[in-house]
C-alpha cells in the first residue's frame, strides 16, 4: 500500500497568513493527488484534484503543487471559514490511502 | 444537481450486520464508480472499496474484505455497503463518494454519512 505522510498534524495561524500542508508519499503517484477539506461536524469536500487543480467553486486562495512523492497544499491570507481538518488523498493505486490529516486552527 | 442520500443511524450489536444504502441522484448512476470511505470518531479517512454499477464490479481494500460487502441496484439508482460481525472497531461514520473519472479523477461528490454505532 502506498503510505502518504502529511505534515503537520496540527497548525495554528492568524488570519490573514499564509500556511503550507505537506504530504509525502512512499512511492511515485505522479500528479494523482487530491486534497480535501473537511469542516467540522461537516463531510468531506473536494478542494485540489491531480495535484494542482482547483475544484469547482473553490476560492483562489487555495492552491497546490507538486508531482511524484511531494506535495504541498497552501492557503494564502487565511480566513475563518478555512477552520477545517485538511486530508491528501492518492488516486495511483489500489487501495486509495489518505495522509492523517491536518487540523488547522486561528490563532 | 448531483447528490448522494444515505440511510439514517444504525445501532447494532456485537456479532451482527447492518446494511446502508446510498441513492444518487443527478447524474448516470450506472457511469461512475461509488467508493466507501470510514471515518472512525476524531479520526482520519479510511478507504475501504468501489462498485461500478455499470458491471457491478469491485475493488476491496484487503483490511475491509471479508468485512464489507458491495452492491448497487441501478433501478434504483442506489449503492449498498453491508458490513459483518460488527465490533466496536466498526463504529464510524460511513460515507459514500462518487469518483469523476474521466475530469478531476477524484471524490467529487459525499453522502451526508451514516453513523453506526455498535454496542450490547
Amino acid at each position: 500500500d502506498i503510505q502518504m505522510n502529511q505534515s503537520p498534524s496540527s497548525l495554528s495561524a492568524s488570519l490573514g497568513d499564509t500556511i503550507t500542508i505537506t504530504c509525502h508519499a512512499s512511492q511515485n503517484i505522479n500528479v494523482w493527488l487530491n486534497w480535501y477539506q473537511q469542516k467540522p461536524g461537516n463531510i468531506p469536500k473536494l478542494l485540489i484534484y491531480k495535484a494542482s487543480n482547483l475544484h469547482t467553486g473553490v476560492p483562489s486562495r487555495f492552491s497546490g503543487s507538486g508531482s511524484g512523492t511531494g506535495f504541498t497544499l497552501t492557503i494564502s491570507s487565511l480566513q475563518p471559514e478555512d477552520i477545517a481538518t485538511y486530508y491528501c488523498q492518492q488516486g495511483q493505486s489500489y487501495p486509495w490511502t489518505f495522509g492523517g490529516g491536518t487540523k488547522l486552527e486561528i490563532k | 444537481e448531483v447528490q448522494l442520500q444515505q440511510s439514517g443511524t444504525l445501532l447494532a450489536r456485537p456479532g451482527a450486520s447492518v446494511k446502508m444504502s446510498c441513492k444518487a441522484s443527478g447524474y448516470s448512476f450506472t457511469s461512475y464508480w461509488m467508493h466507501w470511505v470510514k471515518q472512525r470518531p476524531g479520526q482520519g479517512l479510511e478507504w475501504i472499496g468501489a462498485i461500478y454499477p455499470g458491471n457491478s464490479d469491485t475493488s476491496y481494500n484487503q483490511k475491509f474484505k471479508g468485512k464489507a460487502k458491495l452492491t448497487a441496484v441501478t433501478s434504483a439508482s442506489t449503492a449498498y455497503m453491508e458490513l459483518s460481525s460488527l465490533t466496536n472497531e466498526d463504529s464510524a461514520v460511513y460515507y459514500c463518494t462518487r469518483w469523476d473519472y474521466g475530469s478531476s479523477y477524484a471524490m467529487d461528490y459525499w453522502g451526508q454519512g451514516t453513523s453506526v454505532t455498535v454496542s450490547s
